[in-house]
């Protein structure tokens, strides 16, 4: 296990159907992240996990998402009734409370690119 | 006005020269410090963290960061043309969320 895996990479759907997105974390990595990244702007946070603990929500993150993380490893990210305002690069990052750096670094996924039409 | 303000470029040197990337922010409370290189279509990949104020080091990369002018600074010694992406600074404080610039693009011309 080399990094955080995210699958799919490339979603296409039309507006209105529903999305699930899976991510990986690193082994052994208690805390997982989303992040949403739109054109020319960085990532904006969304949602974290602690185990399988849900400890915060951004205020993006509208009643149409939902995210779970049900045995604390891999983590899904739903959305109902896709807008074209949904469109955007979908992120997970992990991280380790035991990070050997000490800074709870989180590492990142290669994303899930998704386009509503 | 957003936390974390980063110039977007687009920036073009070329190969050899030092490019300074840079981020300013507005919450005081921020600790943590990093710098994520971006490559088009792909996740970020972390290059440097620095925790509260001082610089650090790591092969042509430095990083700097001064927290009584809430300024932080990427240097990049010897550029590259696999130096060419977007450069994102992120913060945080405690174990929590990361907080992003809006990311610079660099182009490093052969």
């Amino acid at each position: 296990d080399t990094g955080v895996s995210q699958d799919p990479r490339h979603k296409i759907t039309k507006r209105g159907q529903n999305v699930t997105f899976r991510c990986d974390p690193i082994s052994e990595h208690n805390r997982l992240y989303w992040y949403r990244q739109t054109l020319g702007q960085g990532p904006e946070f969304l949602t974290y996990f602690q185990n399988e603990a849900q400890l915060e929500k951004s205020r993006l993150l509208s009643d149409r998402f939902s995210a779970e993380r049900p045995k604390g490893s891999f983590s899904t990210l739903e959305i109902q009734r896709t807008e074209q305002g949904d469109s955007a690069m979908y992120l997970c990052a992990s991280s380790s409370h035991r990070d050997a750096q000490g800074a709870d670094t989180q590492y990142f996924g290669p994303g899930t690119r998704l386009t509503v039409l | 006005q957003k936390e974390v303000e980063q110039d977007p470029g687009p920036l073009s040197v070329p190969e050899g020269a030092i490019v300074s990337l840079n981020c300013t922010y507005s919450n005081s409370a921020f600790q943590y410090f990093m710098w994520y290189r971006q490559y088009s279509r792909k996740g970020p990949e972390l290059l440097m963290y620095t925790y509260s104020s001082g610089n650090k080091e790591d092969g042509r990369f430095t990083a700097q960061v001064d927290k009584s002018s809430k300024y932080i600074s990427l240097f990049i010694r010897d550029s590259q043309p696999s130096d060419s992406a977007t450069y994102l600074c992120a913060m945080r404080f405690g174990n929590e969320k990361l907080t992003f610039g809006t990311g610079t693009r660099l182009t490093i011309i052969p």
